[in-house]
């Protein structure tokens, strides 16, 4: 069974620049995550789809994030300026459904290092 | 002040050692996770907790729900084992993340 799929792998750009992360989750799986982690902290969660309605996007810095899951399928991540404290790893995640975290199935992230 | 602290940060440790992982929380919780972080950034879910113990190989983690208190163990520590082990619990409402222990073993 493929995992989740995320890209790209690496991103570097400037300060003010957006960029787009994607990820392709786990075929069947109708809950969708987006991570962001920071070096040395936890990952926090941004937002969580299920199948394409937003369940939760409380920490989701909404002036310069966004995403959506179009089709209830894959998702794309937003950055629309990126500022200096945007770098980080985002991850996404995958489960059937529901919330348990256990059956959470993650990508390998996207590290965006922003100058 | 963190809903979840983790101790220690930072953990090196000989081949063969028994190791042990905290982790505190201050909220009321549903569940507790253990995740562990490779390197190359993947995590891999090893335990939810609501009560109680529970093994899984050479890993224990156990839960205490009146203290708010977790602990993840380790027998018999291997160089694989090296990792970012993340402890995270889940109020219901909310995912709240430990700042994770690095864990090195050393052969």
């Amino acid at each position: 069974e493929a995992g989740v799929a995320q890209s790209p792998r690496y991103k570097i750009i400037e300060k003010r620049q957006s960029v787009a992360f994607w990820c392709n989750p786990i075929s069947g799986h109708a809950t969708l995550y987006w991570y962001q982690q920071i070096l040395g902290q936890g990952p926090k969660l941004l937002i969580q789809f299920q199948n394409n309605g937003v369940v939760d996007d409380s920490q989701l810095p909404k002036d310069r994030f966004s995403a959506e899951r179009l089709k209830g399928v894959d998702s794309t991540l937003k950055i629309q300026p990126a500022k200096l404290e945007d770098s980080a790893v985002y991850l996404c995640a995958s489960s059937l459904g529901g919330r348990a975290i256990d059956t959470q199935y993650f990508g390998p992230g996207t590290r965006l290092t922003v100058l | 002040k963190n809903e979840v602290e983790q101790s220690p940060q930072n953990l090196t440790a000989q081949e063969g050692e028994f190791i042990t992982i905290n982790c505190s929380y201050s909220v009321g919780i549903s569940a507790l996770h253990w995740l562990q972080q490779h390197p190359g950034g993947g995590i891999v879910s090893l335990f939810m907790l609501s009560s109680g113990k529970k093994k899984h190989g050479r890993l224990i983690a156990t839960i205490n729900i009146q203290e708010k208190h977790s602990s993840l163990h380790i027998t018999a520590s291997h160089p694989r084992d090296s990792a970012v082990y993340i402890c995270a619990v889940d109020t219901g409402n909310q995912f709240y993340f430990g700042t994770g222990t690095s864990l090195t073993v050393i052969p």
